[in-house]
């Protein structure tokens, strides 16, 4: 069990270009979540996953973010026409089925807009 | 909507001292609630739950007990220590059937020496 991880750690792009983040779930969890953090904030909700599923959807998913989890295993969030205010920390998390109710984090990408 | 109040920070204690930080919330029917912890570069680590009323949560000296009258669900420790200088961040889980959470803003806690 190495954790769950995410790839980039760190983001640098100017406004306008789209962006891509990768998280590799904990194997055999079925259960993943995006979340956005900003700074001071605690972490909101985004998006969830069951399987390759995409259950739930915040309305702060813009139309200009989608993800997706083609395989059931690890995950990919793209930013279309990144502005700004998309400037955060993205974090993924990743929980088992049995009910624990223990969702587990990665480190995080931080992304700048500049 | 769900939301979670939680004590403004930072909080800066002496080692050894006694840990209070506060977190309300607000929801309907019966969460779960949690504690999480983000040390210094590091991610999120669950810290401590619980699923019912009364139901008191531990882990590592901490400890929080789900109050519904109060709809509270305050972090204490007996005796703080340097390695516990962290973010602290309350958050609740619904019981309707979705499956996020909800966070407080989070509190910086430094223990100095």
């Amino acid at each position: 069990d190495t954790g769950v991880s995410q790839n980039p750690r760190h983001k640098i792009t100017k406004r306008g270009q789209n962006v891509t983040f990768r998280c590799d779930p904990i194997s055999e969890h079925n259960r993943l979540y995006w979340y956005r953090q900003t700074l001071g904030q605690g972490p909101e909700f985004l998006t969830y996953f069951q399987n390759e599923a995409q259950l739930e959807k915040s309305r702060l998913l813009s139309d200009r973010f989608s993800a997706e989890r083609p395989k059931g295993s690890f995950s990919t969030l793209e930013i279309q026409r990144t502005e700004q205010g998309d400037s955060a920390m993205y974090l993924c998390a990743s929980m088992d089925g049995t009910g624990s109710y223990e969702q587990y984090f990665g480190p995080g990408t931080r992304l700048t807009v500049t | 909507g769900d939301s979670v109040t939680q004590m403004e920070g930072p909080v800066t204690l002496s080692e050894e001292a006694f840990l209070t930080i506060n977190c309300t919330y607000t929801a309907t029917g019966y969460p779960s609630l949690f504690w999480y912890v983000q040390y210094p570069g590091e991610g999120l680590q669950l810290l401590l739950k619980a699923t019912k009323a009364d139901d008191k949560g531990s882990n590592k000296g901490f400890e929080a007990t789900y109050r519904k009258e109060t709809t509270s669900f305050h972090l204490e420790k007996g005796s703080v220590q340097v390695s516990d200088s962290a973010v602290y961040f309350c958050a609740l889980k619904s019981n309707f059937g979705n499956e996020k959470l909800t966070f407080g803003t989070g509190t910086r806690l430094t223990i100095i020496p």
